[in-house]
């Protein structure tokens, strides 16, 4: 089963624009991670908030995470061509392995 | 260590056929997972390690699907009898703390003809 939900399914932008991505999940969580995945390859580790955390950064990403609506957004500023892949968000409830959504694809027109 | 490591990277089989795929993980991370992906969908879990011993199982793991883990280092993953719903991408990752991010292999692509 998949816990998340993330929406945008597709998402095309020019290069330079911000992209926003959101994920909604169902139950209750301990962390939440996204991740990057180029076509035809692994999942890369893009970054974690934990459920005591609202906001956090790591270069152009930035991450939020609202317990109380169960959902989180993604954004990647001044998007480039090589951002152009799906996202995922994924969850886990405390010592159990991480739980997928669907993703978002995300093209990034140059 | 560079990473996570999946053999074979692609593997074509006909139907009914056994085939087996090898993971080896980071040296330090204890913790090994299996998961599979379709296309446009995200990975499901299968079942993961934790050391040589398998913690949990999905039920989207059929008695004709199993892993190992011996001596708690590389892992395989077989399917026995093998159908065409099983084509997908094998994809096993692991981790040194459970509630940390994950590394992931490229994954192995399963086609069943």
């Amino acid at each position: 089963s998949q816990q998340g939900e993330e929406d945008p399914q597709a998402l095309s932008i020019q290069e330079g624009e911000n992209a926003t991505m959101n994920c909604s999940y169902k139950t209750s969580i301990n962390n939440l991670q996204w991740y990057r995945q180029n076509s035809g390859r692994g999942l890369v580790h893009l970054i974690l908030i934990r459920s005591n955390e609202r906001e956090k950064h790591s270069g152009r990403l930035r991450v939020t995470l609202d317990t109380s609506k169960k959902s989180s957004s993604l954004l990647i500023t001044a998007s480039r061509a090589a951002d152009t892949a799906s996202y995922f968000c994924a969850t886990d409830s405390g010592n159990t392995p991480l739980v997928f959504g669907k993703g978002t694809r995300l093209s990034v027109i140059a | 260590d560079t990473g996570v490591s999946q053999d074979p990277r692609h593997k074509i089989t006909k139907r009914g056929q056994n085939v087996t795929f090898r993971c080896d993980p980071i040296s330090e991370h204890n913790r090994l997972y299996w998961y599979r992906q379709t296309l446009g969908q995200g990975p499901e879990f299968l079942t993961y390690f934790q050391n040589e011993a398998q913690l949990e199982k999905s039920r989207l793991l059929s008695d004709r699907f199993s892993a190992e883990r011996p001596k708690g280092s590389f892992s395989t993953l077989e399917i026995q009898r093998t159908e065409q719903g099983d084509s997908a991408m094998y994809l096993c990752a692991s981790s040194v703390d459970p509630s940390g991010g994950y590394t992931f292999g490229s994954g192995t692509r399963l086609t069943v003809v």
